[in-house]
């Protein structure tokens, strides 16, 4: 088991510019949640997927962010067109039905200058 | 809205001595699920210990162990014998089995001082 899988690792990109972050979740676990970390604001929420169908975006920030999962084995979490405020870690996540921790990917260091 | 806190930012523990990280949570549900996550340097955050509310017991992992006191709504962790390795931020989640997504804590810092 490869365990949840985050590419890239880094990012840096400038104000402006369309940003893709992807994830492939463990093989089996239905459920897909995207989270951003940032000093200030701890871990927050972005928007989570239950088989494959966004349940909760409450938590996306703004239009520019949008998130996807054409299937049960890749998400993508995008920002267009980003801004410095954007710049944090974001982690995916995945857990299967009967276990409600999170197994979380090495997460995407974001920094947008 | 279900609340998580912790109130020690930071926190530290001489090696081979024990520590515990306070949590507190608020919560009107009865069915729920309570989490304490590591994330070392590496940044990597790895599920230490989870606690069903509905079990009295206190859930226990080698040297990690948990105070659940669920009428008082608090979750604290204790480690027992630290360790080098044990340096990181440690987060407390609850769970909302409704929801289906957990709410963290904002994570209490632990330094292990050899």
């Amino acid at each position: 088991d490869a365990g949840v899988i985050q590419s890239p690792r880094h990012e840096v990109t400038e104000m402006g510019q369309e940003v893709t972050l992807r994830c492939k979740p463990i093989s089996g676990h239905n459920s897909l949640f995207w989270y951003r970390q940032t000093m200030m604001r701890g871990l927050e929420l972005l928007i989570y997927f239950n088989n494959n169908v966004p349940i909760d975006d409450s938590g996306m920030p703004e239009d520019r962010f949008s998130a996807k999962m054409p299937n049960a084995s890749f998400s993508t979490l995008k920002i267009q067109p980003s801004e410095p405020r954007d710049s944090a870690v974001y982690f995916c996540a995945s857990r299967t039905g009967g276990n409600y921790g999170y197994t979380f990917g090495s997460g995407t260091r974001l920094t947008v200058v | 809205a279900q609340t998580v806190t912790q109130s020690q930012p930071e926190m530290s523990v001489q090696e081979a001595e024990t520590v515990t990280l306070s949590c507190t949570y608020d919560t009107s549900e009865s069915d729920y699920y309570l989490f304490w996550y590591k994330q070392p340097p590496s940044r990597q955050m790895i599920l230490v210990i989870r606690q069903e509310a509905y079990k009295q017991q206190n859930a226990t992992e080698n040297r990690f162990s948990v105070n659940f006191q669920k009428a008082a709504k608090s979750f604290s962790l204790k480690i027992s014998d630290s360790q080098l390795g044990d340096a990181a931020m440690y987060f407390c989640a609850y769970y909302n089995t409704n929801a289906g997504k957990s709410t963290f804590g904002d994570g209490t810092t632990l330094t292990v001082k050899p």
